[in-house]
């Protein structure tokens, strides 16, 4: 059965500051997602990496996967309170058509 | 292009009421996947359909059920409601079942007093 480690489960950062979110998943799947959720609101989708290896950036995000260590990274650069908010990711359990087994969020709070 | 839209927002119920959500997926779109999300289970998968069948169940009772009809909408169905099933529940929609995308509706907020 796929299980999905997340940490930390809060995180609050200063303005500025840099940090990792990490993300463990127990067996082989195919794809890696990132979602970024508001309180009382859905999730947006951030990154959705496939391949050992893959890089993704957008803005002050970078996700980056190894599929060997079965670790993917959320990496926070210079962090705005814009930024605030939960962060999910998510795998893939291959052999299903589209079933996503989601870790348990990291609280991202980014203070002045 | 209009995304996924789940009806109703919000909803109060009594324990013993059944409920019916509804999703309508992105057009065009024909996977559609169901999440519950608690405070204290996190995100947990329901259930997700593909051309009007349900391709895959997640860990929840009998009382949870759902399907999908053939212009890809999808419903779910809670009999017999507990406290225990009050949760924002979250579908996705994909375009089918190799498609690397999904995108999630804004979300039933089920209340269960």
């Amino acid at each position: 059965e796929l299980k999905v480690e997340q940490n930390p489960l809060f995180l609050s950062m200063q303005e500025g500051k840099n940090y990792t979110i990490y993300c463990n998943y127990s067996t082989t799947s195919d794809r890696l997602y990132w979602y970024r959720q508001d309180p009382g609101k859905s999730l947006e989708s951030l990154f959705v990496l496939l391949s050992n290896g893959a890089v993704k950036q957008e803005g002050r995000l970078m996700a980056s996967l190894d599929t060997k260590a079965r670790l993917s990274t959320l990496h926070i650069t210079a962090a705005v309170h814009d930024l605030s908010a939960t962060y999910f990711c998510a795998a893939h359990d291959t052999g299903t058509a589209s079933k996503l087994t989601f870790g348990t969020g990291t609280r991202l709070q980014v203070t002045l | 292009k209009a995304g996924v839209t789940q009806t109703p927002r919000y909803l109060i119920k009594t324990r013993g009421q059944q409920v019916t959500l509804s999703c309508s997926p992105i057009s065009g779109h024909r996977s559609v996947s169901w999440y519950q999300q608690t405070p204290g289970q996190g995100l947990q998968f329901l259930f997700e359909y593909f051309s009007e069948t349900q391709r895959n169940k997640g860990n929840f009772p009998g009382r949870f059920s759902g399907r999908q009809f053939s212009n890809s909408r999808s419903e779910m169905n809670v009999s017999t409601l507990e406290l225990g099933d009050s949760a924002l529940y979250l579908c996705a929609s994909s375009l089918g079942l190799l498609a690397v995308e999904a995108f999630f509706g804004q979300g039933t907020r089920l209340t269960v007093v």
